[in-house]
C-alpha cells in the first residue's frame, strides 16, 4: 500500500521566493503533521491537522508560513518570502487518529539560496 | 527547544556487535518513542514504551526506561550493516497528545561490514 507521499523531494529556489509543498497522507488517516528539520538537528513540530482544521499550529515560526489541508486528505505547506534560514527537511506525517502510530514521509529537501 | 538528547551523539560498530544509544529527557513523560532515519529523511517508528513500563523488546530491539533518572536506552542487538542510520528518541508533552513529539538530535550509529 502507499505510504505518506511528499513532493517534491528536493526543491532548490531563491531568497524572497514562494514555495508550496504537497503533502498526500494515507489514505483514511485523519490526522496530518508537519515537521521540519535542519542540519544536525532532530525534526521539530510545526503544525497538526485533525482532519481539515489545523487543531495546533503553535510551531510555525512566523506569519511567513501558512498550511492548508482543504479537504481533509492532501495538505500543502506554503512558505513566503524564502530565507536561508528556512533550508532544512520539511517532514510530514499521517496516523489514523491523533494518538495512533505516526507514519512519515521521505521528505521534502528545502534549499534557498 | 530539545527535550530528548541522545548519546552517544556518533557510534561506530562491526557487524554482529551490540549497540547502546542512551536518551536523557527533562520533563514528565507520559511515553517515549524511538525513531530511526536513514540518510536524512523520512523517520520510522520503532518502539514506544509507556511510562510505567521498564523494558520493552521487538525483535532485535530492547527498549529500557527509568524515569527516576529521566532516562531511556535503545538496544539493537547482533547488529547489521542495514542497522547503520541514525536513531531519534522523542517524546510527547506531558498529559499532552503524541502528535507534538519533541526530538533529540539523534544518535549516527555505522555498522562496518
Amino acid at each position: 500500500g502507499a505510504g505518506v507521499s511528499q513532493t517534491p523531494s528536493n526543491k532548490v529556489t531563491e531568497k524572497g521566493k514562494y514555495v508550496e509543498l504537497r503533502c498526500d497522507p494515507i489514505s483514511g488517516h485523519t490526522a496530518l503533521y508537519w515537521y521540519r528539520q535542519s542540519l544536525g538537528q532532530g525534526p521539530e513540530f510545526l503544525i497538526y491537522f485533525q482532519g481539515t482544521g489545523a487543531a495546533d499550529d503553535s510551531g510555525l515560526p512566523n506569519d511567513r508560513f501558512f498550511a492548508v489541508r482543504p479537504e481533509g486528505s492532501v495538505s500543502t505547506l506554503k512558505i513566503q518570502r524564502t530565507e536561508r534560514g528556512d533550508s532544512a527537511v520539511y517532514l510530514c506525517a499521517s496516523s489514523l487518529m491523533m494518538n495512533t502510530e505516526a507514519f512519515f514521509g521521505q521528505g521534502t529537501r528545502l534549499t534557498v539560496v | 527547544s530539545q527535550q530528548g538528547e541522545e548519546d552517544p551523539q556518533a557510534l561506530s560498530i562491526q557487524e554482529g556487535e551490540n549497540a547502546t544509544m542512551n536518551c536523557s529527557y527533562k520533563t514528565s513523560i507520559n511515553n517515549l518513542q524511538w525513531y530511526r532515519q536513514n540518510s536524512g529523511r523520512g523517520l520510522v517508528h520503532l518502539i514506544l514504551i509507556r511510562s510505567n513500563e521498564r523494558e520493552k523488546h521487538s525483535g532485535r530491539l530492547r527498549v529500557t526506561l527509568d524515569t527516576s533518572k529521566k532516562s531511556s536506552s535503545l538496544l539493537i542487538t547482533a547488529s547489521r550493516a542495514a542497522d547503520t542510520a541514525s536513531y531519534f528518541c522523542a517524546t510527547p508533552p506531558d498529559g499532552g497528545s503524541n502528535y507534538k513529539l519533541t526530538f533529540g538530535k539523534g544518535t549516527l550509529l555505522t555498522v562496518n561490514p
